[in-house]
């Protein structure tokens, strides 16, 4: 079964600054997906940025881009240039690209806190 | 505002009450899920409905009952509930291709459920 980890529980970033979020994982599947997923205190889960593992190029989305290494089986998030909106817990999520059973569904970490510090 | 809404947003219920969430989403998406989330936990699937059936029970206790009448919509029923049963409850869409994986999942505001 596949697992996702975030040994980080919180980070904290001074606004401006760039802060690197750290995820691994677990699996025997060639090809997936990879997804950070943001949680303010609104609650709503919103999706950050996406990963395919098929892909070498590391995806990016204006100020927030990944480090995707296949081998080492980990999909850090990095945020630049930090503003406070961007204060919230930040969800690594894995999904396997074979549909069927539970194959398809999301896999979450534990989650990191993030704060911005103005 | 993500297509996916949630009710309530907040429940507070009695151990012996019986209440319902409500998902409805507006995307067009074919895969339906409930997630718990507790304090400290990872967010943990409860149930996934695909085409309108269900494809996955997690070994969720028969007190969580849900329902997909349509492909829009997604209930959970509750009943006899326990203060462990406290917790976020997020509903999620997707828009899953049959074999193939499908798209990332957008998610609800969620609803804080109390038990007392």
């Amino acid at each position: 079964a596949q697992t996702v980890t975030q040994s980080q529980p919180e980070m904290s970033v001074q606004e401006a600054e760039t802060v690197t979020l750290s995820c691994t994982y677990d699996t025997s599947e060639s090809d997936y997906y990879l997804f950070w997923y943001k949680q303010p205190p609104s609650r709503q889960m919103i999706l950050v940025i996406r990963q395919e593992a098929y892909k070498q190029q590391n995806a990016t989305e204006n100020r927030f881009s990944v480090n995707f290494q296949k081998a080492a089986k980990s999909f850090s998030l990095k945020i630049s240039d930090s503003q406070l909106g961007d204060a919230a817990m930040y969800f690594c999520a894995y999904r396997s690209l074979n549909y069927g059973g539970s194959q398809g569904n999301l896999i979450f970490g534990k989650g990191t806190k993030l704060s911005v510090k103005p | 505002e993500t297509g996916v809404t949630q009710t309530p947003r907040h429940l507070v219920m009695g151990m012996t009450n019986k209440k319902s969430l409500k998902c409805e989403q507006h995307l067009g998406h074919n895969a339906m899920y409930w997630y718990k989330q507790s304090a400290k936990k990872p967010l943990e699937l409860m149930f996934v409905y695909s085409l309108e059936e269900r494809v996955e029970n997690n070994s969720v206790p028969s007190r969580f009952s849900p329902e997909c009448p349509n492909s829009s919509h997604l209930f959970l029923h509750l009943h006899t509930l326990q203060p462990e049963d406290s917790a976020l409850y997020l509903c999620a869409s997707s828009q899953d291709r049959g074999g193939i994986g499908g798209t990332e999942a957008f998610f609800g505001q969620g609803t804080r459920l109390t038990v007392v």
